[in-house]
């Protein structure tokens, strides 16, 4: 079974520091991975969807990669901003089925 | 709809209350998934529609719930004779092709999710 863990569970820094969340798993039979953020009270936003033959995506700040041969994915934050502050979750898609990891709650202090 | 639309937003039921979720997806999305968060955890799956067909219904939790989208649309899951246990964030998620399909992935989009406590 696919197990997806994210570390640290809860970060927290400076505004304007960059900064790396980490993605790991145990198959690396996946379709794709995205990384979502997670708001207090609402769903779930899509940030970047990388497919399984791609290595890396870029969406402004924000910068992903994936190794599949390691198991691993990093979310990659430039200078972070109190508005980044949320839950970001990162979810591996396999044939029917999602697997989230428990994710990463960032608070970026003004 | 822009976005997917989940109701109520919130709800409160007596323990050993039928409680009904809806869910309104993309239209034109093929699949939609439903999925539990429990505070402070992430999403766990709970069942995947293509269209009208329930393919995959292996993460519900027992026997009390159920779930049908009988025109491949709108969704609807169900919780009978609920216990405090149930009490969690129900999100439901569309993506417009079934996983996997084409070339390239899907993004899937989620609701804001139904809020439930079981008291």
């Amino acid at each position: 079974k696919q197990e997806v863990t994210q570390i640290p569970a809860a970060l927290s820094v400076p505004e304007g520091e960059n900064l790396v969340l980490n993605c790991s798993f145990t198959d690396s039979a996946i379709y794709n991975l995205q990384w979502f953020r997670q708001d207090p009270g609402k769903g779930l936003t899509s940030l970047l969807l990388i497919q399984s033959s791609q290595r890396e995506q870029t969406s402004g700040r924000l910068n992903a990669s994936l190794d599949k041969s390691s198991g691993r994915s990093t979310l990659y934050i430039a200078a972070s901003q109190p508005g980044d502050s949320a839950t970001y979750l990162c979810v591996l898609y396999n044939f029917n089925k999602f697997y989230f990891g428990s994710g990463t709650k960032l608070n970026v202090k003004p | 709809g822009a976005g997917v639309s989940q109701s109520p937003r919130y709800k409160v039921a007596k323990r050993g209350q039928d409680v009904a979720l809806r869910c309104d997806p993309i239209s034109g999305h093929v699949s939609l998934f439903w999925y539990q968060q429990a505070l402070g955890q992430g999403p766990e799956f709970l069942t995947y529609f293509q269209n009208e067909a329930q393919l995959d219904k292996s993460g519900l939790p027992s026997d009390r719930f159920f779930a049908e989208r009988p025109e491949g649309s709108v969704s609807t899951l169900k919780i009978q004779r609920t216990q405090q246990e149930d009490s969690a964030v129900y999100l439901c998620a569309s993506s417009f092709k079934p996983p996997g399909t084409g070339k390239f992935g899907n993004t899937i989009y989620f609701g804001e999710g139904s809020w439930l406590t079981v008291v």
